[in-house]
Order: C-alpha cells, then sequence, then structure tokens
C-alpha cells in the first residue's frame, strides 16, 4: 500500500519569509497525482495545488509551488512570502490513478508569526 | 455554490446509542468518500463509493456502514459508537475521468462526534 510520509510536525515562518514543507512517499505505480492540502482551525481542508506524475513541470498556485522529486519519492511544497493567513494543518496527499482513494500524510501545523 | 454538506456539524451521543451523518453534494460528482480524522492527525479513510459501487477499507470496523441512496447524497453510520470513534468525519467528493479537477478531492466542513 502507498505511504506518504511528512517528517515536520510543526513548522514556523516569519511573516513574508518562505517557508518549505517535506513530503515524500512510498509506491510501485508510475501513474498517479500528488496534492497539498491545507486545514486552517476548524475549518474545511481545501486543495492548495496539484501535481500529477506525468508531468515534469513542477506545478506552481501563485505563491505556493512545488518541488516534485519522481525518482526519489519527494514533494515538498515551498511557500512564498508567507502571509498570517497561511497558519494551517498542512497535508499532504497521495491519490493512485487506478484507485479511487486518497492518502494523507500525518501533516504539518505551520504558524506564521507577524 | 456547489458544496459539499455536510450535517450535522456537532453531534453528541451517547455510549453505544447509533448516530448517522449525513453528506450531500451539488458537484455532481461520481465519487464520495468518508474519512475518520482523529485529533491532529491525517484523514483516515473508511469507505468510498464509486458510483453505487461500495468499496470498504480493510481495517474499518463492521460498526461503521455506509449508504448512497442516489448520487447527491452519502450516509455514515455507527451502529454502537464508543469513546475511541469520537472524531471528526469528513465527506468528500471526486470527479472521475480526465479533466482538471481529476483526483481532486472535495472537502465538506465536517462532522465532530462527541461520545459520551
Amino acid at each position: 500500500a502507498q505511504t506518504v510520509t511528512q517528517s515536520q510536525p510543526e513548522m514556523s515562518v516569519q511573516e513574508a519569509e518562505t517557508v518549505t514543507l517535506s513530503c515524500t512517499y512510498d509506491t510501485s505505480e508510475s501513474d498517479y497525482y500528488l496534492f497539498w492540502y491545507k486545514q486552517p482551525p476548524s475549518r474545511q481542508m481545501i486543495l492548495v495545488i496539484r501535481q500529477e506524475a506525468y508531468k515534469q513541470q513542477n506545478a506552481t498556485e501563485n505563491r505556493f509551488s512545488v518541488n516534485f522529486q519522481k525518482a526519489a519519492k519527494s514533494f515538498s511544497l515551498k511557500i512564498s512570502d508567507s502571509q498570517l493567513g497561511d497558519a494551517a494543518m498542512y497535508f499532504c496527499a497521495y491519490r493512485s490513478a487506478i484507485s479511487n482513494d486518497m492518502r494523507f500524510g500525518a501533516g504539518t501545523r505551520l504558524t506564521v508569526k507577524p | 455554490d456547489a458544496m459539499v454538506i455536510q450535517n450535522p456539524r456537532y453531534q453528541v451521543t451517547q455510549f453505544g446509542k447509533p448516530v448517522t451523518l449525513s453528506c450531500s453534494q451539488t458537484l455532481n460528482h461520481n465519487v464520495m468518500y468518508w474519512y475518520q480524522q482523529k485529533s491532529s492527525q491525517a484523514p483516515k479513510l473508511l469507505f468510498h463509493y464509486y458510483d453505487k459501487d461500495f468499496n470498504n477499507e480493510a481495517d474499518t470496523p463492521d460498526n461503521f456502514q455506509s449508504r448512497r441512496p442516489n448520487t447527491s447524497f452519502c450516509f455514515l453510520d455507527i451502529r454502537s459508537p464508543g469513546l475511541g470513534d469520537a472524531a471528526m468525519y469528513l465527506c468528500a467528493t471526486s470527479r472521475e475521468g480526465w479533466g482538471l479537477e481529476s483526483g481532486e478531492l472535495f472537502f465538506g466542513e465536517g462532522s465532530r462526534l462527541t461520545v459520551l
């Protein structure tokens, strides 16, 4: 079964600075999706960014970008110009292209300091 | 706006007293999921429906059941809640097929279950 590992339970960043959240995964499949989801306190989980494994180009979404290293099975999230509203739990997630279930990492709690 | 709606947002039940959580969606997505999320932990997949096809995770206790009477609705039934079942229960949907949304899950706000 696929597993997703987030080795940083907590991270903090100064407002306007850049922070990188780490994620590794284990799979024997060649085609899959990777996601970063954000879960603010007491609020619903929302998608931050997604990456298709067949795409070599790293996904970007405004201040959010990923570093996708397929051979290393690594999928880190970089948040640039951090804002107070970025404070949340961030979950890395893996989804196979041939099945419907999504597997989540344990999450990284991000604190943004003013 | 199209969305995933969960009811109730907060549910308090007594040990052993059955409870039903509901999820509705206006996205017309063909896949619906139920996740259990305990405090500061990753969401854990309980089961999902692909259309009417039910897919149970191997480690989901028999105490948890689900129904999907139509595309828009899905229910989570906990037959005899124990203290260990206290958690946030997340409903999510996805659209299967090629396209921009393919693979992405859309989540509801969750139902927080307290077991006394």
